[in-house]
C-alpha cells in the first residue's frame, strides 16, 4: 500500500514570494490533515479535513495560508505572502475513517521550506 | 489549551538495554487516545504505538510498550533492547474529540554501540 506521498520536498523562496505545497493521502483515507513542524518543536495542526469539508482550521493564519481538498483526495496548501517565520516542514498525514479521534494519522516525508 | 509534556529533552542509552522515554499530559475528557511517533533525521513520522483512554491493558508492539498511568496522566514510552537505528526524535501526542493530535517537545534518544 503507497503511502501518503508529498511534493516538493525541499523549497527555498524569498519572503513576500508564494509556494504551494500538494499532499496525495494513503488511498480510501477520508481525513486529511496539514502540520506545520518548527525547528525544535513537535508539529502543530494546521488545518484538517473530512472528505472535502474543513473540520478544523482555527490555526490557520487565512491572512496568507489557504489549503483546498476539492474532491476529497489530494490536497493543496498555499501560502501567499511568505514570512521568514514560515520556515519549517510541512507535514501531511491522513486517517482511514470520517470520526478522526482513535485512529492513527500516517505521516508523508513532508516538504522542507526555507524563507529567505 | 490541552498540554502534552516531554520534560526530557535528550537521552541517552546503551545499545540492547531498555529506555523509558516520559509523557504526561493534560485532559478533561473521558474519552481520549495517547499515541507515540518516532521521527528519524529523515524527517518523517512513523507511528509507534497507540493506547485508548478506556483500554484496560497497556498497549505492546513488538520491543515498544506503552507505561499508561491513567491517574497521573502519564504515557511512557518504553523501548526493550534497544537498537542504533532507535536514534531518533520521538513525540507523545494526545488526540482531540475529532482527531486533531496535540504533540509535546519532543525527546532526543541516542543510542550508544
Amino acid at each position: 500500500e503507497a503511502g501518503v506521498a508529498q511534493s516538493p520536498r525541499y523549497k527555498i523562496i524569498e519572503k513576500r514570494q508564494s509556494v504551494a505545497f500538494w499532499c496525495n493521502p494513503i488511498s480510501g483515507h477520508a481525513t486529511l490533515y496539514w502540520y506545520q513542524q518548527i525547528l525544535g518543536q513537535g508539529p502543530k495542526l494546521l488545518i484538517q479535513f473530512q472528505n472535502n469539508g474543513v473540520v478544523d482550521d482555527s490555526q490557520l493564519p487565512k491572512d496568507r495560508f489557504s489549503a483546498e481538498r476539492l474532491k476529497g483526495v489530494d490536497s493543496t496548501l498555499k501560502i501567499q505572502p511568505a514570512k521568514l517565520e514560515d520556515s519549517a516542514v510541512y507535514l501531511c498525514a491522513s486517517s482511514l475513517g470520517g470520526k478522526g479521534a482513535r485512529e492513527t494519522q500516517y505521516f508523508g516525508p513532508g516538504t522542507r521550506l526555507l524563507v529567505l | 489549551a490541552q498540554k502534552i509534556t516531554q520534560t526530557q529533552p535528550g537521552m541517552f542509552v546503551q545499545e540492547k538495554e531498555a529506555v523509558t522515554l516520559d509523557c504526561t499530559y493534560d485532559t478533561s475528557d473521558p474519552s481520549y487516545g495517547l499515541f507515540w511517533y518516532k521521527q528519524p533525521s529523515s524527517g518523517e513520522m512513523i507511528f509507534l504505538i497507540y493506547q485508548g483512554s478506556y483500554d484496560q491493558q497497556n498497549a505492546t508492539e513488538g520491543r515498544y510498550s506503552l507505561n499508561f498511568q491513567k491517574a497521573r496522566k502519564s504515557a511512557n514510552l518504553v523501548i526493550s533492547a534497544s537498537q542504533l537505528g532507535d536514534s531518533a526524535m520521538y513525540f507523545c501526542a494526545r488526540d482531540s474529540s475529532y482527531g486533531k493530535l496535540t504533540f509535546g517537545q519532543g525527546t532526543i534518544l541516542t543510542v550508544h554501540p
